[in-house]
């Protein structure tokens, strides 16, 4: 069956460092990947969208890299910050319809 | 722009109880979805509706659960007995055709216990 995995649960980092997240997908080849971020008591908020056909995406201090070899997707926040600190989600769509499917989150937690 | 509205935020009901969760989609937006949120199984679609019709309803757990979408601006998700096992934060999403990617949007969320 078609699988978003994010393998970790849970990644701590000291405020400025580099925070990668993996996403991971099976069984399937997205057209995109998508990720989002939710803080506690709060609906998922996105961020980026990568396409297969783009390597790499940025916007401020957050990149996304899509490798169709590997079948993942790398999430960075550089120069982390304490306010970064939120559960991660990388999502996809199942074949061609709209919805879509969930990793289930990867917490990070920015030290100062 | 509202965004995506639910209600109610919070609802502790006991076991057998009917529960009614309800969502205001953003205006214009063609796509609701209802999600799931949980622990264990973290997100998880249970219904999609495009243009009022549904879609995919393959994740509604079981005949409990029903979904309608009578207007574009209403959508219900609708659990009938409830269970314990159905405590969870259930989210509403809505997205445009014209959303790149099909970004969807969600809305805070219900909060359901089940006691």
């Amino acid at each position: 069956s078609q699988k978003i995995e994010q393998n970790s649960e849970a990644l701590n980092i000291q405020e400025g460092k580099t925070a990668t997240l993996t996403c991971n997908y099976t069984n399937y080849s997205p057209a995109y990947l998508q990720w989002y971020r939710q803080d506690p008591g709060r609906g998922p908020v996105f961020l980026l969208l990568i396409r297969e056909n783009e390597k790499e995406k940025r916007k401020e201090r957050l990149k996304v890299t899509f490798d169709t070899t590997l079948k993942q997707s790398l999430f960075h926040i550089t120069a982390s910050q304490p306010a970064d600190s939120a559960t991660y989600l990388c999502a996809s769509s199942r074949g061609s319809q709209g919805n879509l499917i969930f990793g289930k989150g990867t917490k990070l937690s920015v030290k100062p | 722009d509202a965004g995506v509205i639910q209600s109610p935020r919070h609802e502790v009901t006991e076991m057998g109880q009917e529960v009614t969760l309800r969502c205001k989609p953003i205006s214009g937006h063609n796509s609701l979805f209802w999600y799931r949120q949980t622990m264990m199984r973290g997100l998880e679609l249970l219904i999609y509706f495009n243009n009022n019709v549904p879609i995919d309803d393959s994740g509604m757990p079981e005949d409990r659960f029903s979904a309608k979408m009578p207007n574009a601006s209403f959508s219900t998700l609708k659990i009938q007995p409830s269970e314990p096992r159905d405590s969870a934060v259930y989210f509403c999403a809505s997205s445009s055709v014209l959303s790149s990617g099909n970004t969807i949007y969600f809305g805070e969320g219900s909060w359901l216990t089940v006691v």
